[in-house]
């Protein structure tokens, strides 16, 4: 099956420091990717959708200048969190659309920000 | 607004019985529709999908029933195994108007007992 792989599994940082997330398809091309948040024992909550070659749309209430978003191939798309506070703590998922139709999620970042 | 709805947050079943997942939606332009199970600090994992042409599809132990007239579907699984227990998210998308953006439910969390 399609294989998306993200990385770093898990990160700790100090308040005000930048933390990026990858996220590759490793079997196929994406030329969308979606990144999400997700609260404990709350749903997927779309943060914003990366096509390859533009700049991502943004979900209403997400900061686009603290989440940054890059998908420069159709391969990679990355989330860089600027500047991240405690309240930016949370478990990120990426998913890359194949063919349109299914989608093909990494395993997830936990981020802590002390 | 949520526009796909888990309205049980949680569903125990005994080893073997049938295990039966609810969604309610929306949005009429939503016309594909998938199913994902997710464990604890891992990303979600696709189970099965169905499009809005069909009123049925199966997979093995996972049969997926659309009832668009009611904007309902329901995952069964048959029997239900103990490694079934983790979260189900529900999704919807609206293909035809070209979005394809996936709404996620709120989840349910199955519990098979032994």
């Amino acid at each position: 099956g399609a294989v998306v792989s993200q990385h770093p599994s898990r990160v700790i940082c100090k308040s005000g420091t930048s933390v990026k997330i990858e996220c590759r398809s490793l079997d196929f091309q994406a030329t969308t990717m979606f990144w999400y948040r997700q609260f404990p024992k709350q749903s997927l909550m779309l943060m914003a959708t990366s096509n390859e070659g533009s700049k991502a749309t943004y979900e209403q209430g997400v900061e686009k200048d603290k989440f940054l978003i890059n998908h420069a191939s159709l391969t990679l798309s990355t989330l860089t969190v600027t500047s991240a506070h405690p309240e930016d703590s949370s478990f990120y998922i990426c998913s890359a659309l194949r063919g349109g139709e299914k989608l093909f999620f990494g395993s997830g970042t936990q981020l802590s920000v002390l | 607004d949520q526009q796909v709805k888990q309205n049980s947050p949680s569903l125990s079943v005994q080893e073997g019985r049938i295990s039966i997942l609810n969604c309610d939606y929306t949005n009429s332009m939503f016309d594909y529709f998938l199913w994902y199970k997710k464990y604890p600090a891992e990303g979600p994992t696709f189970l099965i999908s169905i499009s809005s042409i069909k009123d049925k599809n199966e997979d093995g132990r996972f049969t997926v029933f659309l009832n668009k007239s009611a904007k309902h579907l329901s995952l069964h699984i048959v029997p239900s195994q103990p490694g079934d227990s983790a979260v189900y998210f529900c999704a919807a998308s609206g293909r035809a108007s070209g979005t394809y953006k996936y709404i996620f439910g709120t989840g349910t969390r199955l519990k098979v007992l032994a």
